[in-house]
């Protein structure tokens, strides 16, 4: 199994909250990514890093904000959690073509807004 | 908007038989498609792949077929064994922005003993 760790694994906050997602990685992958889940839409990207300090907005970004200091972390902020925000949310790595190759997936974040 | 759609929530068949899971896209810049597998609690993982200037990919009982014109992908199962039961997500993404890949809702196989 990929080196992937996700923490915490659970949690739940009540809304308007800040909640920070944290992300590591022991395969030294230049790409990391984080998914929400949810029922009917499949993963959705919501920011993705392509490098240490490198990031970028995916499809659904609005309402969070993500960090990488250090290659082997990446760190999904929300700044003021919604219950739209409940989700489960997956980070995800890959080399250096992208997501143009198979991504390895963390074990997921079970996210309540409450 | 859904670029990629699975159509079918969820699939029974019984074990030692064929299962036929089914995807389609609407994004014809897409060249590049994957299947991945997720288990309850766990993270998805991936299964197979298929470039765009292929039409078929296999592996072991896994194959993967890919008909640009319908803009549809399916992929087959062959035999079917319990511990295949799991939900199966279909992605596509395109060259030159491999960091945009877009997942389908996902479809429930169950195997049947």
């Amino acid at each position: 199994d990929a080196g992937i760790t996700q923490s915490p694994r659970h949690k739940v906050t009540e809304t308007g909250t800040p909640v920070t997602l944290r992300c590591h990685q022991t395969e030294n992958h230049r790409y990391m990514y984080w998914y929400r889940q949810d029922p009917g839409h499949g993963l959705r990207l919501i920011h993705y890093s392509y490098g240490v300090k490198d990031t970028d907005k995916g499809e659904v970004s609005d309402g969070y904000s993500v960090s990488r200091s250090k290659t082997e972390d990446f760190l999904l902020t929300l700044e003021s959690a919604t219950s739209s925000q409940t989700s489960v949310y997956f980070c995800a790595i890959s080399g250096n073509r992208g997501l143009n190759t198979e991504a390895f997936f963390g074990q997921g974040t079970r996210l309540t807004v409450v | 908007d859904q670029q990629v759609k699975q159509n079918s929530p969820s699939l029974s068949v019984q074990e030692g038989r064929i299962s036929i899971l089914n995807c389609d896209y609407t994004n014809s810049m897409f060249d590049y498609f994957l299947w991945y597998k997720k288990y309850p609690a766990e993270g998805p993982t991936f299964l197979i792949s298929i470039s765009s200037i292929k039409d078929k990919n296999e592996d072991g009982r896994f194959t993967v077929f890919l008909n640009k014109s319908a803009k549809h992908l399916s992929l087959h199962i062959v035999p079917s064994q319990p511990g295949d039961s799991a939900v199966y997500f279909c992605a596509a993404s395109k060259s030159g922005d491999n960091n945009d890949m877009r997942f389908g809702a996902g479809t429930r196989l169950t195997v049947k003993p």
